[in-house]
């Protein structure tokens, strides 16, 4: 079946430090993957997507994520955390015969520490 | 910028009252989505469409129907609402080709409350 699995229902870091967030897939297919960040109150917004290639992408607000293939995982990553990135990050998985459709995980809560 | 709406940020209902929940973006896109947010639980889809007048059914259709007469707009309907639609309700579109097809634009959401 597919699915999405983020492990972490919450996570708390103190503002300037690091911070992964870690998502494992269940996909048959060549998976696409993508992270969005959720602030209280809104809807989605895309942080960053995988389809193919280096698998190091780049997103906005100085996120990254790596795709490793052999651990079917997708996390993200940041270096130096900002009082602004408390909110609800979701991960999600799509692909070429998913009829359009993504499959989120449950979602990770994100406090920051001043 | 992809604009996706949703016509209510709020809403309570009560029992058994005829729901409608609309949608409008701006992007000329063929595919829409609705999905409701709970927690813990993620996003569940409910209904998508990839045309006008096209529909399918997503994870949890129960209780719902959508209706799609115009590309820009994706309404969500909810016959009879009950206690365990309350809920946020997000609605997303996407363009029809290629990658594209698979980056969805998320409106604001609407908290709907049903008493």
């Amino acid at each position: 079946a597919q699915s999405v699995t983020q492990p972490d229902i919450h996570i708390t870091v103190s503002e300037g430090a690091s911070l992964e967030l870690r998502c494992n897939y269940s996909y048959g297919a060549t998976p696409y993957l993508f992270w969005y960040v959720q602030s209280p109150g809104q809807g989605l917004q895309l942080l960053l997507k995988y389809f193919s290639g280096d698998t190091l992408v780049q997103g906005i607000k100085g996120f990254e994520a790596e795709f490793k293939r052999s651990q079917s995982s997708f996390n993200l990553r940041k270096p130096s955390v900002h009082w602004s990135d408390a909110a609800e990050y979701f991960c999600a998985v799509g692909g070429m015969d998913s009829s359009y459709k993504l499959i989120f995980g449950s979602g990770t809560r994100l406090l920051v520490r001043p | 910028d992809v604009k996706v709406t949703q016509s209510s940020r709020y809403l309570v209902k009560r029992t058994g009252e005829k729901v409608f929940l609309e949608c409008v973006q701006d992007m000329d896109h063929e595919n829409m989505f609705w999905y409701r947010q709970d927690p813990g639980l993620g996003l569940r889809l409910i209904y998508f469409s990839y045309d006008v007048k096209m529909k399918e059914k997503g994870d949890i259709p129960e209780g719902y129907s959508v209706s799609r007469e115009k590309k820009e707009r994706f309404s969500l309907i909810l016959e009879s609402a009950s206690t365990n639609q309350t809920s946020m309700y997000l609605c997303a579109s996407s363009s029809g080709t290629g990658y594209s097809k698979n980056i969805q634009y998320f409106g604001a959401g609407t908290r709907l409350s049903v008493l």
